[in-house]
């Protein structure tokens, strides 16, 4: 069965640190992988996504994400955080090309305090 | 676009009663939906997978006869927690998949429902 775990349950930074949160999936085949955000009182929102190609993804707000396939990890990362960015952050994955089987597996999620 | 919207956003009811959840897909069609359980503090827990015109998929562990789901069209899903107890009291998330092109199904979610249970 598949997995994600997320190491960080509670990051504190002050602005302009970098970020850079763990996540780890356990599956063998061909996956998926998702960075969604949750800012306070709103929906989840995507951040960035890997299906193939670059290792290395961007996303929206400055964020970038890099798979490993070898160690099964697809770490979140910011070079500069801002208050805004104060939010949780959930790694996700799911199986086959393109999403086929859209059953998203969640990690516990990352909660990010960004102090000014 | 791609929005998909929650009703209730928050409900309080007796226990023994019962509470329909509505998701909607505004600006595009979805067939297929899917729900999700949120504990304080913890991930999200797929519940179902909601397909329109049939009959839902539950993930182990997820009571059918509990969690009743109809997707009667392309841009609604309602969830219905029968019979609800305090140990029910959650936050519900649905998603909508929408076809993004090269074949990529994206999931867009909604706000969640927070649902509490006296």
């Amino acid at each position: 069965a598949q997995s994600v775990s997320q190491h960080n349950h509670h990051v504190i930074l002050s602005e302009a640190a970098s970020l850079e949160l763990g996540c780890n999936y356990s599956y063998g085949g061909t996956v998926n992988l998702f960075w969604y955000v949750q800012y306070p009182g709103q929906h989840l929102q995507l951040l960035l996504k890997y299906f193939s190609g670059d290792p290395l993804v961007k996303g929206i707000k400055g964020f970038e994400a890099e798979f490993i396939k070898s160690k099964f990890s697809f770490n979140l990362r910011k070079p500069s955080v801002q208050w805004s960015d104060t939010a949780e952050y959930f790694c996700a994955v799911n199986a086959g090309y393109g999403g086929a089987t859209n059953k998203l597996i969640f990690g516990t999620g990352t909660l990010l305090a960004v102090q000014p | 676009g791609a929005v998909v919207s929650q009703h209730p956003s928050r409900v309080i009811c007796k226990s023994g009663t019962s509470v329909k959840i509505e998701c909607r897909s505004l600006d595009f069609q979805a067939t297929t939906m899917f729900w999700y359980r949120q504990f304080p503090k913890q991930s999200l827990m797929l519940m179902a997978t909601s397909n329109e015109g049939s009959k839902a998929t539950y993930e182990q562990g997820v009571e059918k006869d509990k969690f009743l789901i109809n997707h009667a069209s392309l841009t609604l899903s309602t969830l219905t927690v029968t019979s609800a107890h305090p140990e029910d009291s959650s936050f519900y998330i649905c998603s909508a998949r929408a076809l993004r092109g090269r074949g990529y199904n994206e999931q867009f979610f909604g706000p969640g429902t927070r649902l509490t249970v006296l």
